[in-house]
């Protein structure tokens, strides 16, 4: 059974320039999750989803971030515009019930 | 909000001593999971505790969940070098079903051979 990926594993963008990233769930999983691990801290929620549903987006830090997930397969996570203080690893996760399995993550640096 | 705060954020051991890492919840949680992340690698799931006072076992790895469910440990019989990693405890709160993580800081723990 595949895993969950992410694209692209590293990004490195200037500050005001925008950046998409993509991850593709594990076939079958309802519930797609965002976290993003900003460099020294904690691994923090972003938002959920619920197949093509926002089920709760309480973690998504402003409006310079937006998610989608369009048909309730792959989703986008839109930054723009980037400021430095975004970069950091962002990892997409998946579940079919409680057990939530990780992507590689995301590495994104914003100078 | 609910915070997980997890201690101590680092380990040095050497090979063969044992090694324990503690989460404590702010509040009452509905499972607790464990993750283990490799130097440059994403987090891996190893197990998730639902049942109060819970104790699962994974060849030297032991798992508990507090009785009160807001506190677990994490306990690694014999360390040995591919132990080496950071270690997280993630809890989902009381009457969460399938809902967000919250994550500790992770234990860094280092096995010299």
């Amino acid at each position: 059974e595949a895993g969950v990926t992410q694209f692209p594993s590293h990004s490195v963008i200037e500050k005001g320039q925008t950046v998409t990233l993509r991850c593709d769930p594990i076939s079958g999983h309802d519930n797609l999750y965002w976290y993003r691990r900003v460099m020294g801290k904690e691994i923090k929620f972003l938002l959920h989803f619920v197949k093509e549903s926002k089920q709760d987006e309480s973690g998504m830090p402003n409006n310079r971030f937006l998610a989608e997930r369009t048909g309730g397969t792959y989703s986008t996570l839109k930054v723009q515009p980037a400021e430095l203080e975004d970069s950091g690893v962002y990892f997409c996760a998946s579940s079919q019930h409680k057990t939530q399995y990780f992507g590689p993550g995301t590495r994104l640096l914003v100078l | 909000g609910q915070q997980v705060m997890q201690i101590p954020q680092y380990q040095h051991v050497q090979e063969g001593e044992d090694f324990t890492t503690y989460c404590n919840s702010s509040t009452t949680l509905s499972n607790i999971q464990w993750y283990k992340q490799r130097p440059g690698g994403h987090p891996v799931f190893l197990i998730q505790l639902v049942k109060s006072g819970e104790v699962k076992k994974q060849k030297r790895l032991t798992f508990q969940f507090g009785e009160a469910k807001k506190n677990s440990s994490l306990h690694i019989t014999a360390t040995q070098t591919t132990d080496v990693g950071t270690y997280f405890c993630a809890g989902q709160g009381s009457g969460t079903s399938y809902g967000k993580l919250t994550f500790g800081q992770g234990t860094i723990l280092t096995v010299h051979p």
